[in-house]
């Protein structure tokens, strides 16, 4: 009864590093998201999966890059990590695209 | 632009009494509407949703939230709270982004501390 889950919790980079956070669901959605959380500011979307083999951008998707890798996987890679991206990831997946969304505990990613 | 405003940053209240956390949006249309609540280094975890339908919704944990579309508001109410729900709660809509997709949108969220 895992859902959606997140690897790894925690992650220190130094500026210019890059790096892969995982997200698998095992609930046989068909769509998933990242988002990040800053404080004050609630959550937004960097990049959303509707289906297997498709990725689009959401609200802030510069400096990052996603795969979909199959229909449980969707990564989000930071291919040189920035100060401006110390922020917590959050993946969530749903059924079908605008269905309710379930969401993992989320990565504290921070950049020096 | 759609957008979800939670006024209230920070709520303290004692265990025991009653609690409303605001949630105001702007929206054209009639939106789909929820209640999320993550605790201290926990995922957010839905309390209620909204479609269509009773403008009264009932929740997990003993929450409601009643849909006013004249205020364009979604309020969340508790009548007893417990000091486990002291969390940050979030309010989002959903909004058409593109290709069909409903994306969420999230208000800033509401802090709330309960008092022994």
């Amino acid at each position: 009864n895992a859902g959606v889950t997140q690897t790894p919790k925690f992650q220190v980079l130094k500026t210019g590093q890059s790096m892969t956070l995982q997200c698998a669901q095992d609930m046989n959605h068909n769509s998933m998201y990242w988002y990040r959380q800053d404080p004050g500011m609630g959550l937004r979307l960097i990049y959303y999966s509707a289906s297997e083999g498709t990725t689009d951008k959401g609200e802030v998707p510069n400096g990052y890059n996603v795969s979909r890798l199959n229909k449980r996987e969707f990564s989000l890679r930071l291919e040189s990590a920035a100060p401006s991206q110390t922020s917590v990831y959050f993946c969530a997946s749903s059924r079908s695209a605008g269905d309710i969304q379930y969401f993992g505990a989320g990565t504290r990613l921070s950049v020096l | 632009a759609q957008s979800v405003t939670q006024p209230d940053i920070h709520i303290t209240v004692s265990e025991g009494a009653s609690l409303e956390l605001r949630c105001n949006y702007s929206y054209g249309a009639t939106p789909y509407l929820f209640w999320y609540v993550q605790s201290p280094g926990q995922g957010l975890q839905l309390l209620l949703k909204y479609f269509s339908g009773d403008t009264l919704v009932q929740g997990i944990k003993g929450f409601e939230a009643e849909f006013k579309r004249s205020q364009s508001s979604f309020n969340l109410r508790k009548p007893s709270v417990h000091w486990s729900d002291a969390a940050e709660y979030f309010c989002a809509v959903g909004a058409p982004f593109s290709g069909g997709y409903n994306k969420l949108i999230f208000g800033a969220g509401t802090r709330l501390a309960v008092h022994p």
